[in-house]
Order: C-alpha cells, then sequence, then structure tokens
C-alpha cells in the first residue's frame, strides 16, 4: 500500500492565481482532511470529509474548497491565492472504526 | 470549540536523561489523545495515544499520563537520544463521527550528545 499521497511536494504560485492540492490514499478509509501547518506551528484543520459526496468545514476553511466524490480522492481547491494561503498543506485518512490519523508527505505552497 | 496548549515550546536535554511535555485541553468531552513526532520536513507521524478510560500508557521509552480531572495529559520520554531529536505536537479530539483533531503548538525537543 501507498498509504496516502500527495501532489505536486513543492508549488509557487502568484497572488490571484489558482490550484488543486491532490489527496489520494489506498486504505479505504472513509474519513480524511486536510490540514494547514504554518512555520513553527500546529497544525489547523480546513475541511473534512466522513465519507464520499460529505465534506465539512473545519477550523479555517476560508479561501478553500474540497471535493470528495470517491472514497479514494480528496483534492482541496485554492481560488484566488493570497500570500496568507503560504503553508505547508497535509492530507491525513483514518477508517471508521479507528482513532489514528494517517497524513501524507505534505505540499509545500508558497504564495507570492 | 477544543483548544490544546503544549509547553514548554523548546525543550533540550542530555542524551539518556528524561523530557517531559505537557498539553492541557479545554473541552471535556474530548476522550482521545495523540502524541505526533515531525522530524524536519518530514509528515506527523503517531508515536502513542491515549484514550480517556485509562491514566498512563506505555511503549518502550514512551509514556503518557492522563489527568482528565485536571484536564491535562504528559508525554515522558526516557533514556533519550539523538534520534529523539524532533517537533512533537500533542492533539486532542472528540472519539467519535469525525474524530477532528485540535493541535498544540509543538515542542523542538533536541538531545544533546
Amino acid at each position: 500500500n501507498a498509504g496516502v499521497t500527495q501532489t505536486p511536494k513543492f508549488r509557487i504560485l502568484k497572488i490571484g492565481q489558482s490550484m488543486t492540492l491532490q489527496c489520494a490514499q489506498d486504505m479505504n478509509h472513509n474519513y480524511m482532511y486536510w490540514y494547514r501547518q504554518d512555520p513553527g506551528m500546529g497544525l489547523k484543520l480546513i475541511y473534512y470529509s466522513v465519507g464520499a459526496g460529505i465534506t465539512d468545514k473545519g477550523e479555517v476553511p476560508n479561501g478553500y474548497n474540497v471535493s470528495r466524490s470517491t472514497t479514494e480522492d480528496f483534492p482541496l481547491r485554492l481560488e484566488l491565492a493570497a500570500p496568507s494561503q503560504t503553508s505547508v498543506y497535509f492530507c491525513a485518512s483514518s477508517s471508521t472504526g479507528g482513532d489514528e490519523q494517517f497524513f501524507g508527505p505534505g505540499t509545500r505552497l508558497t504564495v507570492l | 470549540g477544543e483548544n490544546v496548549e503544549q509547553h514548554p515550546s523548546t525543550l533540550s536535554v542530555q542524551e539518556g536523561d528524561s523530557a517531559v511535555i505537557k498539553c492541557t485541553y479545554s473541552d471535556s468531552a474530548s476522550n482521545y489523545f495523540p502524541w505526533y513526532k515531525q522530524e524536519l520536513g518530514k509528515r506527523p507521524q503517531l508515536i502513542i495515544d491515549i484514550r480517556s478510560n485509562v491514566g498512563e500508557k506505555k511503549d518502550q521509552r514512551i509514556a503518557v499520563t492522563l489527568n482528565k480531572t485536571a484536564k491535562h495529559f504528559s508525554l515522558h520520554i526516557t533514556e533519550t537520544q539523538p534520534e529523539d531529536s524532533a517537533v512533537y505536537f500533542c492533539a486532542a479530539s472528540i472519539s467519535g463521527s469525525a474524530r477532528q483533531l485540535t493541535f498544540g503548538s509543538g515542542t523542538q525537543l533536541t538531545v544533546l550528545p
């Protein structure tokens, strides 16, 4: 199993551009999450999903959108990128019966 | 919502000594408390977790204690080694339908040889 995968690993955006961060898991997990981690800080939840077709906002959802059309994929969309969205983005997943969240390798995004 | 505070923010210990990191949480409904280790440029990885029905859990050199009344929990690392150097995050959640984790701000642990 590859676990949780994320693409791209790095990206530089200009202010106002848009992009989609990809996340996929092959563990058949129902729950998936997007976090952002600012330098020297803990992770903050952006959006989460408890299954295909179901998404909900986390602590810091402004400026982001998500979709969950399949169990495997949970893309995060940034519209009109702003410097405040410069961060490392982690996707995670967990099974319905378990508590442990498994993290992807992260995407380092810089908005200039 | 839940608020998790973690301290200290940095901790330096001599190799072989013990390290203790403490966290407090605000929501008495929280019942799942994981600890994650994050090496530089890497993803967070779960090292130990505890649920509210137990007060202590050990795994080799790592232990976690929980005081539900005081709403705080701690990570204890004994016989520290240089490879323990990393950032450690505590988190709290309500074990339920979504298990949204609220993270502390992290502790940079440095083990000096």
